[in-house]
């Protein structure tokens, strides 16, 4: 039911930015993307989501093209504490009505010295 | 952030026995839960979506005789493995979702608590 792809895992140097892609090509056009990170033996952690326009909060930037088709979390300085399987995932449906969400198999993210 | 709280967060029981998980949303109240179960280096997979007041909606191939879930308030759901084998050994994650009533932020997003590790022996 996973409707995102991502790459299985990515190393990323502490204090660089760490840009996680992800593909959502059969988005639809209410449907919007999430990312969730999990720490090891930890419950999934909210991080950003959008359904266009680009975000930032606190902790990234969620950078969405202009087709919908694809999107880039950005942690703009990582560190190693940032070490974490992050989820790319499209939300189905509305809460309110039925919505769920779906979790794919994410991007194992190290963040090494 | 708003804060689910799961309990217990480690169990390990005997096979044929049941075991209660609890999932407690502290600040704010929550008409929507969900469950979902993780095995190692895997990702999370959706068991049921709980809702209070009513009964679970459960995805296709849980066993709902199996998983019995109870949303009785607006704070808590429990997930009760019922005569557990060691094949029900997992990880167990709820979330919730700030709906805006309470103290919540209103956000509508899903919060997950910490989880509860079985260990059926």
């Amino acid at each position: 039911d996973a409707k995102t792809t991502q790459p299985p895992s990515m190393d990323c140097a502490e204090g660089r930015a760490a840009n996680l892609p992800c593909n959502h090509s059969t988005i639809s056009g209410n449907e919007y993307v999430y990312w969730y990170r999990q720490i090891h033996s930890q419950g999934p952690q909210y991080i950003i989501h959008g359904l266009k326009n680009n975000e930032t909060n606190e902790m990234a930037s969620l950078i969405i093209t202009e087709d919908r088709k694809s999107s880039t979390l950005i942690l703009p300085h990582a560190t190693l504490r940032d070490t974490a399987v992050y989820y790319c995932i499209v939300r189905v449906g509305l809460y309110n009505q039925g919505g769920k969400l779906i979790f794919g198999q994410g991007t194992e993210l190290s963040v090494k010295p | 952030g708003a804060v689910v709280s799961q309990h217990p967060s480690r169990v390990i029981c005997k096979s044929g026995t049941s075991v209660k998980i609890e999932c407690r949303s502290l600040d704010f109240q929550a008409t929507t839960m969900f469950w979902y179960r993780q095995f190692p280096k895997q990702s999370l997979m959706l068991m049921a979506t709980s809702n209070e007041g009513s009964k679970a909606t459960y995805e296709q191939g849980v066993e709902k005789d199996k998983f019995l879930i109870n949303h009785a308030s607006l704070t808590l759901s429990t997930l009760t493995v019922t005569s557990a084998h060691p094949e029900d050994s997992s990880f167990y994650i709820c979330s919730a979702r700030d709906s805006g009533a309470g103290k919540g932020r209103g956000t509508g997003e899903l919060f997950f608590g910490e989880g509860s590790r079985l260990t059926v022996l």
